[in-house]
């Protein structure tokens, strides 16, 4: 069957412009998490849905940062007045049910370039 | 608060010769740890857990709570083991995001 999919893989844009982010997951995984990997460092963690609605996003940076997932499957990442700082690869990640002891299947990232 | 931490950015050494990563966690609960691998234009994918105590592609990781520790070795280095590596610490309540450290390359040369 086919992995956690992500699109666009790569996106251009200038500062100040609004971005969506979209993941499809592993048909059938309930939880799903997005994380940003900035040039350097290891995956930091955004939010993570269970089902339809988000159980923790401790991680999103401010208020500019929001994502959905409004059927249970397919989730989008809004970023509205993107700035500079918020260019780096953007991770989704998907698993059967929540519980550390679960492993996430990761997408192949999409790369989000603020001019 | 959860932290992980991996000292080394680049580990170099020779195909045959034995490999630790090394990774340190802070984290007051009870530990889900793992490490990640991510090869050369491949995605993030699970290399293996503390809680299955198993050895995938002859790598083996320890859990030692005394220490704080969960260093990823290998007895004899191959080439195709060159990758990115990172570990990474969940945990057992209700949320389950993970913690990654700033990840390890490893480079195995002839």
């Amino acid at each position: 069957g086919a992995g956690v999919s992500q699109t666009p893989s790569n996106k251009v844009t200038e500062k100040g412009k609004y971005v969506e982010l979209r993941c499809d997951p592993i048909s059938g995984h309930t939880a799903l998490y997005w994380y940003r990997q900035s040039l350097g460092q290891g995956p930091e963690f955004l939010i993570y849905f269970q089902g339809t609605g988000a159980a923790d996003d401790s991680g999103l940076p401010n208020d500019r940062f929001f994502a959905v997932r409004p059927e249970g499957s397919v989730s989008t990442l809004k970023i509205q007045r993107t700035e500079r700082g918020d260019s780096a690869v953007y991770l989704c990640a998907s698993s059967p049910a929540s519980g550390g002891k679960n492993e996430q299947f990761f997408g192949p990232g999409t790369r989000l370039t603020v001019l | 608060a959860q932290r992980v931490t991996q000292p080394e950015k680049l580990l170099s050494v020779f195909k045959g010769a034995p490999v630790e990563l090394k990774c340190n966690y802070s984290y007051s609960g009870s530990p889900e740890l793992f490490w990640y691998v991510q090869y050369s234009r491949q995605r993030l994918q699970l290399l293996l857990r503390h809680i299955s105590r198993e050895s995938i592609k002859g790598f083996t990781a320890d859990l030692n709570k005394g220490e704080t520790s969960f260093h990823l070795k290998k007895p004899f280095a191959q080439e195709e083991d060159s990758a990115m590596y990172y570990c990474a610490l969940g945990n057992t309540g209700t949320a389950s995001k993970l913690t990654f450290g700033t990840g390890t390359r490893l480079q195995v040369t002839l």
